[in-house]
């Protein structure tokens, strides 16, 4: 079975500039989550997608990132403009529902330092 | 809100002994527990959840209500365990979010 797949796996910008990261998930999971994980801590959830709908986004700093899940199942995070507290690793992850019992798997992480 | 707390950022100890990595957490209501493990240079991955009462690799952890405890045990460490731990609890609700610790970075050595 494929993993959750992730893209670009590292990205150095500028600040202020924009940077877009993709994800695909285990085929058939409907949950992808986007977390964040700053180095020393632990991953924090920034949104929740059940098929393409929005389960929970309220850390999501919507004055600069977004998501989208256009079809339920590839989605995109995006932050414009970057600052330099974004620097993190961007889990992208899924399961196959939201319910107990259910595995969630995690991708390789996208790296970004915002210089 | 939910909080987990994971009191050691590092951890060492030698091959053969026991480990115990600690996991405290605060949730009102009944909460699932979870230890990962991310090992060098792999991804994040589940190692055990509280309600499947089960030792992967050797290793337990009990969930304590009354202490709102989840330490994370193995009697006998092994280099191979070597790799960053966290503790993560889901809440109930329509969410169910996973809130993570910080993670331990636990050593073995020879």
């Amino acid at each position: 079975e494929a993993g959750v797949a992730q893209s670009p796996r590292y990205k150095i910008i500028e600040k202020r500039q924009s940077v877009a990261f993709w994800c695909n998930p285990i085929s058939g999971h409907a949950t992808l989550y986007w977390y964040q994980q700053i180095l020393g801590q632990g991953p924090k959830l920034l949104i929740q997608f059940q098929n393409n709908g929005v389960v929970d986004d309220s850390q999501l700093p919507k004055d600069r990132f977004s998501a989208e899940r256009l079809k339920g199942v590839d989605s995109t995070l995006k932050i414009q403009p970057a600052k330099l507290e974004d620097s993190a690793v961007y889990l992208c992850a899924s399961s196959l529902l939201r319910s107990s019992g259910n595995t969630i798997y995690f991708g390789e992480g996208s790296w970004l330092t915002v210089v | 809100a939910q909080r987990v707390t994971q009191p050691e950022k590092l951890l060492s100890v030698f091959k053969g002994a026991p480990v115990e990595l600690k996991c405290n957490y605060s949730y009102s209501g009944s909460p699932e527990l979870f230890w990962y493990v991310q090992y060098s240079r792999q991804r994040l991955q589940l190692l055990l959840r509280h309600i499947s009462r089960e030792s992967i690799k050797g290793f337990t952890a009990d969930l304590n209500k009354g202490e709102t405890s989840f330490h994370l045990k193995k009697p006998f460490a092994q280099e191979e365990d070597s790799a960053m731990y966290y503790c993560a609890l889901r809440a109930s609700g329509s969410a169910r979010q996973l809130t993570f610790g910080s993670g331990t970075q636990l050593t073995v050595l020879p």
